[in-house]
């Protein structure tokens, strides 16, 4: 089945130290999403990829970065990941901006930073 | 920018009860309205859409209303069961709007067998 697969499933890191976390997309939709989802909130985008255009929202701090190499892979990357970084980290997909009808969410990424 | 809120935070009721949850938005220019159900260590999953030209959609024992002139929408779940326990989260977006979805603030729904 076509789907959105994030890896890993957990993830703990030490404050301070870089992590990557990673999606991957079947669905050959052109555009990508990363949002974090703190304990009981709901999903805060970070930024998107409409293809290659990389689009960051205002608010997110310059700590949190992406890279997309190609159509099926996007990685969020936290350069120093700091104790209020602990969050779930949500990967989503869109077949276009602007239509988010079959916008399909990953199984996240839990992270903790210790 | 869009603003969408959801209440209650939480709603408890019994096994074959119906629960509803409603939500608001502030851009007039939203016409599309998704919800989500997020069961614990999961994504969000889509259980349900409307868009503006519909006033209710039925699907099984999920329905979704949607009213424009006083900008909010209602989900109902009927005949609930101890499965539809999850966090629901409404959502609000505009064609073409580079900001995509809106989420509300999610309601925690709990079904007592």
């Amino acid at each position: 089945d076509a789907m959105v697969i994030q890896n890993p499933r957990y993830q703990v890191t030490q404050f301070g130290k870089p992590v990557t976390l990673s999606c991957s997309q079947t669905l050959n939709h052109n555009v990508m999403y990363w949002y974090q989802q703190k304990s009981s909130q709901a999903p805060k985008l970070l930024f998107h990829y409409y293809d290659k255009d990389f689009n960051n929202e205002a608010d997110t701090p310059d700590n949190f970065q992406s890279r997309r190499p190609n159509t099926s892979f996007c990685f969020l990357d936290i350069r120093s990941p700091g104790l209020g970084d602990t969050a779930m980290y949500l990967c989503a997909t869109s077949r276009d901006l602007g239509n988010v009808e079959g916008y399909t969410f990953g199984s996240g990424t839990r992270l903790t930073v210790v | 920018g869009e603003n969408v809120e959801q209440h209650p935070s939480t709603l408890s009721v019994q096994e074959g009860d119906s629960a509803v949850i409603k939500c608001t938005y502030s851009d007039s220019a939203s016409n599309y309205f998704p919800w989500y159900k997020q069961e614990l260590g999961k994504g969000p999953q889509l259980i349900i859409d409307i868009r503006s030209n519909v006033g209710e959609k039925k699907d099984q024992r999920i329905a979704v209303t949607l009213n424009k002139t006083a900008k909010h929408f209602s989900l109902h779940i009927t005949e609930t069961q101890p499965e539809d326990s999850a966090v629901y989260f409404c959502a609000a977006s505009r064609s073409g709007s580079a900001r995509q979805l809106t989420f509300g603030s999610g309601t925690q729904l709990t079904v007592l067998p």
